[in-house]
This record gives C-alpha cells, sequence and structure tokens, in this order.
C-alpha cells in the first residue's frame, strides 16, 4: 500500500495563476481532508470531505477549492494564487469518524 | 473557543537524554487526545492516543499521559536518539463530527551528539 501520496511535492507560481493539487488514497478510506501548516501555527483545515461527491468548508476555505469525483481522489485547486497562499499543504485520509488521520508526505507551494 | 497550546515551542537536548513535552487544551467536550510526530518534510506520524480515561500510553520509549481534569497531556521520551528530531504535535479530538480535531502548533525538539 502506497498510503496516501500528494502530486506534485514542490510548485512555485506566480500571482494569479491557478493549479490544482492531486491527493491520492488506497486504504478506501471514506474521510479525506485538505490542510496548511505555516510556521508557528498549527494545521488548518481548509476542506473536508466525508464521501465521494461530497465536499465541506473547514476553518479557512477562502481561495480554495475542492473536488471528490473519486472515491480514492481529493483534489485541490487555486483558482488565483497569491502569495499568502506560500504555504505545506497536506493531505490526509481516515475511516470514519475521522479520529486516525493519516497523512500524506506534502506540497510545498511558493507564490510570487 | 477550542485551544491546544504546547510548550515548549523548540527544545534542544543531548543524546541520551529524556525530555518531556506538555499539551493543554481547552476542547470541549473531549474525545480523545493524539501524539504525532513530523520529521522534517514529512507529514505527521501517530505516535499515540488516549481516551478519557487512560492515563498512560506507552509506544516504546515514548509515554504519553494524560490528566482529563486538568487538560494537561505530556509526551515523555527516555534516552532521545538523533532520529527523535522532529516536531511532535499535540491533537485533541472532539466527540462528534468528521471536522473535530484541534491542532497544536507544535515542539520542534533537536537531539544533539
Amino acid at each position: 500500500n502506497a498510503g496516501v501520496t500528494q502530486t506534485p511535492k514542490f510548485r512555485v507560481l506566480k500571482t494569479g495563476q491557478s493549479m490544482t493539487l492531486l491527493c491520492a488514497q488506497d486504504m478506501n478510506h471514506e474521510y479525506m481532508y485538505w490542510y496548511r501548516q505555516d510556521p508557528g501555527m498549527g494545521l488548518r483545515l481548509i476542506h473536508y470531505s466525508v464521501g465521494e461527491g461530497t465536499t465541506a468548508k473547514g476553518e479557512v476555505p477562502d481561495g480554495y477549492n475542492v473536488s471528490r469525483l473519486k472515491k480514492q481522489n481529493f483534489l485541490l485547486g487555486l483558482e488565483s494564487a497569491a502569495p499568502s497562499q506560500t504555504s505545506v499543504y497536506f493531505c490526509a485520509s481516515s475511516p470514519p469518524p475521522g479520529e486516525t488521520q493519516y497523512f500524506g508526505p506534502g506540497t510545498r507551494l511558493l507564490v510570487l | 473557543k477550542n485551544q491546544v497550546e504546547q510548550s515548549p515551542q523548540s527544545l534542544i537536548i543531548l543524546e541520551g537524554k529524556n525530555c518531556t513535552l506538555q499539551c493543554n487544551y481547552t476542547v470541549s467536550p473531549f474525545s480523545n487526545l493524539r501524539w504525532y510526530k513530523q520529521d522534517t518534510g514529512r507529514g505527521p506520524v501517530s505516535l499515540t492516543i488516549m481516551t478519557f480515561s487512560e492515563n498512560t500510553k506507552s509506544n516504546g520509549r515514548y509515554t504519553a499521559t494524560l490528566d482529563a481534569d486538568t487538560k494537561q497531556s505530556s509526551l515523555h521520551i527516555t534516552a532521545s536518539q538523533l532520529s527523535d528530531s522532529a516536531s511532535y504535535i499535540c491533537v485533541v479530538i472532539l466527540q462528534t463530527g468528521a471536522n473535530n480535531l484541534f491542532f497544536g502548533t507544535g515542539t520542534r525538539l533537536t537531539v544533539i551528539p
């Protein structure tokens, strides 16, 4: 099992550009999450999904969109990147009720 | 307001020494508490999980304690090794909901030879 994988590992964007981060899990988990991690701050939840075709907002959803078309994939989109979105993004998955989360290796995003 | 606070922010210790990391929380209603280890450039990995009724949980050289009355937890690392250098994150989980995890900011531990 690969567990949770994230693509890409690192990306540099210019302000205003768009991109999609891909998260894939092979553990057949129902729940998936996108977090961002910034220096001096705990992991903050952006969006999450409790099942295929469902998404919900987390603590810091503005500027991001997500889709869960397939159970194993959770996409995070940045429509118009801003320097404030420079961060490390982590995807996680878990079986219900969401307590045991398995994290991916992270995507480092730099917005210039 | 639900919060999780960790101390110290960073810690440097000599290899072989012991150390204790602290976690205070105000999250309610409490379900369980986890300690995660995050190596540099990696995602967090769960070390221990403790429910309301558990006071102590060990995982090798890692021992977590929980005092649900004072809402405090600690992670004790015995005979530290260079590979223990990482960030340690305390996570408190509410009783209900998929969006029910509260993360501390972590303690950055550096073990030097």
